[in-house]
C-alpha cells in the first residue's frame, strides 16, 4: 500500500492553522497513524486510528479521515511544533509510511 | 516503561554483513510483534521488516527481501536483524519498534527505540 503525503514541506508561522494530508493507494479503513519527528530523535506517536489523540499530546493536534483520505490538523502552530510529520498505515502486514512533511518557520 | 535498546551498528563494506540486536524490556516481549524501520540520512522513514510474537511469520520490504532476515529470541527478549549483501543505499539509522494493538481498536501503532547507525561504504 502506497501512502502519499502532501505537502512535502510547509512554511508557516506561529499561530497558523496547518493541515497535512495523507492518501492511501487503497482503502485502509482507519488503520492510519501520525508521528512527529524532531532532528536526532525517534518518531513520537501523535494520533492513532486516524483520529485518536495520544495521552499527553496537545489538543491543538487532531486527525480525521477514513478509507483512503486522511488529514492531520494543527489548529494553532506553536514553536515546538516545527518538526517533520509522517503518516503510517498498519492495515497491511507490510507497513508503509508517507514521505513526510517538514514544517519550517516562515 | 517500555525500553528498546538497539546495538550492532557500524561501518561495513559493500557486500558485507552485519547483525543488529534490540534488547527489549518493560513489557511481555512474546506478546508483541516487532519491527525494524530505517531512515537514510536526511530522508524519510522506511519500514523494513516485521516478525510476529512467536516468530511464526515474517514480512519484508521489497528493498531488503532476500538479503535481510528478521528473527527473535523470546527467552532473551531480543530482536535481531541479519543484514547480508549490504549496499550503499542500506546506509541508515535502524530503529527497532514494538507493535502495540490499540486498547479500544485493532489498529496497531509503533513504539520506538533510539536507533543504531549503519554505514555501508568502502
Amino acid at each position: 500500500i502506497q501512502m502519499t503525503q502532501t505537502p512535502s514541506s510547509l512554511s508557516a508561522s506561529v499561530g497558523d492553522r496547518v493541515i497535512i494530508t495523507c492518501r492511501a493507494s487503497q482503502t485502509i479503513s482507519n488503520y492510519l497513524n501520525w508521528y512527529q519527528q524532531k532532528p536526532g530523535k525517534a518518531p513520537k506517536l501523535l494520533i492513532s486510528a486516524a483520529s485518536s489523540s495520544q495521552s499527553g499530546v496537545p489538543s491543538r493536534f487532531s486527525g480525521s479521515g477514513y478509507g483512503t483520505d486522511f488529514t492531520l490538523t494543527i489548529s494553532s502552530l506553536q514553536p515546538e511544533d516545527f518538526a517533520t510529520y509522517y503518516c503510517q498505515q498498519s492495515f497491511s502486514s507490510l507497513y508503509t509510511f508517507g514521505q513526510g512533511t517538514k514544517l519550517e518557520t516562515k | 516503561e517500555v525500553q528498546l535498546l538497539e546495538s550492532g551498528g557500524g561501518l561495513v563494506q559493500p557486500g558485507g554483513s552485519l547483525r543488529l540486536s534490540c534488547a527489549a524490556s518493560g513489557f511481555i516481549f512474546r506478546n508483541h510483534a516487532m519491527h525494524w524501520v530505517r531512515q537514510a540520512p536526511g530522508k524519510g522513514l522506511e519500514w523494513v521488516s516485521r516478525i510476529t510474537g512467536y516468530g511464526g511469520n515474517t514480512y519484508y520490504a521489497d528493498s531488503v527481501k532476500g538479503r535481510f532476515t528478521i528473527s527473535r529470541d523470546n527467552s532473551k527478549n531480543t530482536l535481531y536483524l541479519q543484514m547480508d549483501s549490504l549496499r550503499a543505499e542500506d546506509t541508515a539509522i535502524y530503529y527497532c519498534a514494538q507493535d502495540v494493538v490499540g486498547a479500544t481498536t485493532p489498529v496497531s501503532t509503533l513504539t520506538w527505540g533510539q536507533g543504531t547507525m549503519v554505514t555501508v561504504s568502502s
